[in-house]
């Protein structure tokens, strides 16, 4: 896959329980934040995003937190599934920066059947 | 499914060379955006077009350009290629160039430098 080398934090979990998936971000200017999923051989696929106006947010079996005083994003998966491993990476977009977005580095979620 | 397509797939050249990476976004996507993810590097903002105009650089090599045509599609043009340029490219569409304006990814074009 893409990051076969790449040494990416992982974490492995049992089949339906939940997941936490935690990013850090720097810049304290960044006004809206996105969480991706990317499977092996696949781009990047949008699962839930947040603004920074906001502390949570919640979809179908995902919820997003944020925390803009220590800099930290959390994604909360429900329920994990199998078709829930992948490699998920959290962005950050800045308003007076074009819409370019900041990657993190990528966690690896393993389910365990 | 994205939407947002993009060829070849994959891509195998030579150092030295010059190859042109394609991007359809999604219908009624006005923005389109250029990504490299490399082992090393991660997934990095190359460049954004909205409408044909050129909006935001990001780390994008002197030897690498991109445009938007009129029908929106887009190309990046990677030249003089080196082995460091090995990399999966991806181009992300959007329907406005606004920072919460969702952006989808393709599939992702390989390419490996030799």
């Amino acid at each position: 896959g893409e990051n076969v080398g790449l040494h990416l934090p992982t974490l492995s979990v049992q089949e339906g329980d939940n997941s936490i998936i935690n990013c850090a971000y720097s810049n304290s200017a960044s006004d809206y934040f996105i969480w991706y999923k990317q499977e092996s051989g696949k781009g990047p696929q949008f699962i839930i995003d947040i603004r920074s106006n906001m502390d949570k947010r919640q979809g179908q079996r995902v919820t997003v937190l944020l925390n803009k005083t220590v800099k930290h994003l959390s994604l909360q998966i429900a329920a994990t599934q199998p078709g829930d491993s992948a490699v998920y990476f959290c962005a950050e977009n800045i308003n007076n920066a074009g819409n370019m977005l900041t990657f993190g580095g990528g966690t690896r979620l393993m389910v365990k059947p | 499914d994205s939407g947002v397509t993009q060829t070849p797939k994959h891509l195998i050249t030579a150092t030295g060379q010059r190859v042109t990476l394609r991007c359809s976004p999604r219908s009624g996507d006005l923005s389109v955006y250029w990504y490299q993810q490399s082992l090393d590097q991660g997934l990095q903002f190359l460049i954004h077009y909205y409408n044909g105009e050129e909006r935001a650089k990001g780390n994008i090599l002197e030897r690498f350009s991109a445009q938007q045509f009129p029908d929106l599609h887009s190309e990046l043009n990677l030249s003089s290629l080196e082995l460091g340029d090995s990399a999966l490219y991806f181009c992300a569409s959007s329907v406005r160039p606004g920072v919460t304006d969702t952006q989808y990814f393709g599939p992702g074009t390989r390419l490996t430098v030799l």
